[in-house]
């Protein structure tokens, strides 16, 4: 059973440019996170989202970011316009269906986004 | 959600045995305790979660005092590959809309030869 699984791995954009990433939670999860770490900090929440529906955005920023979790496909979180502020370590986290005993999340690699 | 307090860092050599304390006055009833790890450029990974008294895995222990203001992971013989950010975390065991989880700075263990 393959893990969580993002890409790219690595991403670099230019000012003013979009950023792309993706997350493709383990299988047989429905749940989905996403998780922004600056250098020699922890995570921060960002968003949650089931199958076509946000949760909980209270993570986002207010403009520029958005984030979605279509019936097919991979999660997708989206940074337009990007700026240098912007440059961290992106993470998707994925988790059963509500119901689990616990709140385990299972963590991608991440995508590391550089904005020069 | 409760705040966590954990040292910045720690320092130990292998074979020996680490206990990383984590502070959290605010704890609500229903808040569980978890312990993520991290290893540079990866994703956390749970270790070990628990209400009360103590939990044991293949990993690691956990001891939660009656009070549940504080917990200890401890780390038996740890080894050169334990060295990474050790995370606490306070919050719901969910099953409806609260997914998010709250990380702090964590602690980060270096383990010596």
């Amino acid at each position: 059973n393959a893990g969580v699984m993002q890409n790219p791995r690595h991403l670099v954009r230019r000012r003013g440019q979009e950023a792309r990433l993706r997350c493709s939670p383990m299988k047989g999860h429905s749940h989905v996170y996403w998780y922004r770490q600056l250098p020699e900090e922890g995570l921060k929440f960002m968003v949650y989202l089931q199958k076509e529906n946000i949760i909980d955005e209270s993570g986002m920023p207010k403009e520029r970011f958005s984030a979605e979790f279509p019936k097919e496909g991979p999660s997708i979180l989206r940074i337009q316009q990007v700026v240098r502020g912007d440059s961290a370590a992106y993470f998707c986290a994925s988790s059963p269906s509500a119901g689990s005993s616990y709140n385990e999340q299972f963590f991608g690699p991440g995508t590391r986004l550089t904005v020069l | 959600l409760a705040k966590t307090t954990q040292p910045i860092s720690m320092d130990s050599y292998e074979g020996q045995e680490v206990n990383i304390t984590c502070s959290h006055n605010n704890i609500a009833t229903n808040d569980y305790i978890t312990w993520y790890q991290q290893f540079p450029s990866q994703g956390p990974r749970f270790i070990i979660q628990g209400y009360k008294t103590k939990v044991t895995n293949e990993v690691a222990s956990l001891f939660i005092p009656a009070d549940r203001k504080s917990s200890t992971l401890s780390l038996p013989r740890v080894s050169l590959s334990d060295t990474a950010v050790y995370y606490c975390l306070v919050g719901l065991n969910y099953g409806g809309s609260q997914g998010n989880l709250i990380f702090g700075k964590g602690t980060k263990l270096s383990v010596k030869p």
